[in-house]
């Protein structure tokens, strides 16, 4: 039983680039989110899927893409990065919001 | 609207209490929750409380929830080392789909 998994662990991307954030869950979660977490802001959420098959916007979407790939994996997708992507971004699921280790971003 | 307050930082020395403060401000909160985020890890959620009580308890951890001042403290007796971090506080309001809004963070120094 692992959790919540994120990958990869760290990144670095020159601006315009693009990549796929991916997240899997084992818990049997109908709920997963993702945030951002950025110095001296706490987490922002992003986009978020109350259950399989549907997605919704959070409070700091632009930018960013989701899919709720089947019940178990919620992927973010940045089509073409910026400098201000530049942060630790933090998939969770289920309702009390059990946390992935994140993946840290860094876009040049 | 959403909005949750924390001060940003903590220091205390082991062995004594430590307590952590966050305010909202939005009235319809059914959950209120407490994480706990060691450096380079995700948050690790500690406890909870629904709105509807006051107090709760678990272990060296106690959550004081003042409603009418929109007002929560997560007390942790006897401090130790490990209990270094940054805790968040967290929100969930009526209808939010789930969602949390969760508070800027507070990190808490442990010195010996």
């Amino acid at each position: 039983n692992a959790g919540v998994t994120q990958t990869p662990k760290f990144q670095v991307l020159k601006t315009g680039q693009s990549m796929t954030l991916q997240c899997a869950q084992d818990m049997n979660h109908n709920s997963m989110y993702w945030y951002r977490q950025d110095p001296g802001m706490g987490l922002r959420l992003i986009y978020y899927s109350a259950s399989e098959g549907t997605t919704d916007k959070g409070e700091v979407p632009n930018g960013y893409n989701v899919s709720r790939l089947n019940k178990r994996e919620f992927s973010l997708r940045l089509e073409s990065a910026a400098p201000s992507q530049t942060s630790v971004y933090f998939c969770a699921s289920g309702t009390l919001q059990f946390f992935g280790p994140g993946t840290r971003l860094t876009v040049l | 609207g959403e909005d949750v307050e924390q001060s940003l930082f903590l220091s205390v020395r082991e062995g004594d209490s430590s307590v952590i403060n966050c305010t909202y401000t939005d009235s319809s909160s059914t959950y209120l929750y407490w994480y706990k985020q060691e450096p380079g890890a995700g948050l690790q959620l500690l406890t909870y409380i629904f709105s509807n009580m006051d107090m709760k308890q678990d272990q060296r951890l106690t959550v004081l929830l003042n409603k009418k001042d929109k007002h929560l403290s997560l007390r942790i007796a006897d401090t130790q080392t490990g209990d270094s971090a940054i805790y968040f506080c967290a929100e969930k309001l009526t209808g939010g789909g789930n969602k949390l809004t969760f508070g800027t963070g507070t990190q808490l120094k442990v010195e010996l």
